[in-house]
């Protein structure tokens, strides 16, 4: 089985703190992707990586970064944590010949203060 | 934009009925159509895919696709409280992105 671990179940943090969600993925997968969900709002794609040290935007990229230096590892960078960042986050991978086959990780809620 | 849309509910249907779940998409060229099952306070799991128009079923799961009329649903037959959950329609948008519907909230009453 796909295990998709996430870092912390819960966090939170102050506003303006540099805040980094770590998501570690075991099955050799090379797509990672990150999401936030809101009620009403569905998942929403913040940013994915493809391959190693490679990135790509997603839907609402504004006020995060990421990073994979590593193909099992992609960490979330929220530079400056603000309360509308308050939210679940998810982490999802899926092995390169099936994209869209996404296998979720248990989710950090983070709550900016 | 390309959408997902889905009633929220909850649909509320008794045990051992069938469930009926419904999603329409807006961008005609998605190929990929998928749904997954989040119970409370748990991340999305798959539960079921589709790729050609048509019915494929697994087990109580049955999902049916209609590109023409960019519509996809789930059945889910003999339901059991254990069904109750929130079920998101996903459509894959190409370039890697998948598309998530808000969910439908599915309650099951024994």
């Amino acid at each position: 089985d796909v295990k998709v671990t996430q870092s912390s179940r819960y966090l939170v943090k102050r506003t303006g703190e540099k805040v980094f969600l770590e998501c570690v993925q075991d099955m050799d997968h090379e797509n990672m992707f990150w999401y936030r969900q809101d009620p009403g709002l569905g998942l929403r794609l913040i940013y994915f990586s493809y391959d190693v040290k490679m990135k790509e935007k997603g839907d609402i990229p504004e006020g995060y970064s990421v990073s994979r230096e590593k193909k099992e590892r992609f960490s979330l960078i929220l530079e400056s944590a603000s309360t509308n960042q308050t939210s679940m986050y998810l982490c999802a991978s899926t092995p390169g010949q099936r994209h869209y086959e996404q296998y979720f990780g248990p989710g950090t809620r983070l709550t900016v203060t | 934009q390309k959408e997902v849309e889905q009633n929220s509910g909850p649909l509320s249907v008794p045990e051992g009925a069938i469930a009926s779940l419904n999603c329409t998409y807006s961008d005609r060229g998605s190929q990929s159509f998928f749904w997954y099952r989040q119970y409370s306070g748990k991340s999305p799991e798959l539960i079921m895919f589709i790729y050609s128009n048509g019915d494929k079923e697994d087990g109580r799961f049955t999902a049916q696709l209609n590109k023409a009329s960019q519509y996809v649903s789930l059945l889910i037959r003999d339901s059991q409280p254990s069904d109750s959950a929130t079920y998101l329609c996903a459509v894959e948008s190409g370039g890697f992105k998948t598309i998530f519907g808000a969910g439908t909230r599915l309650f099951v009453k024994a």
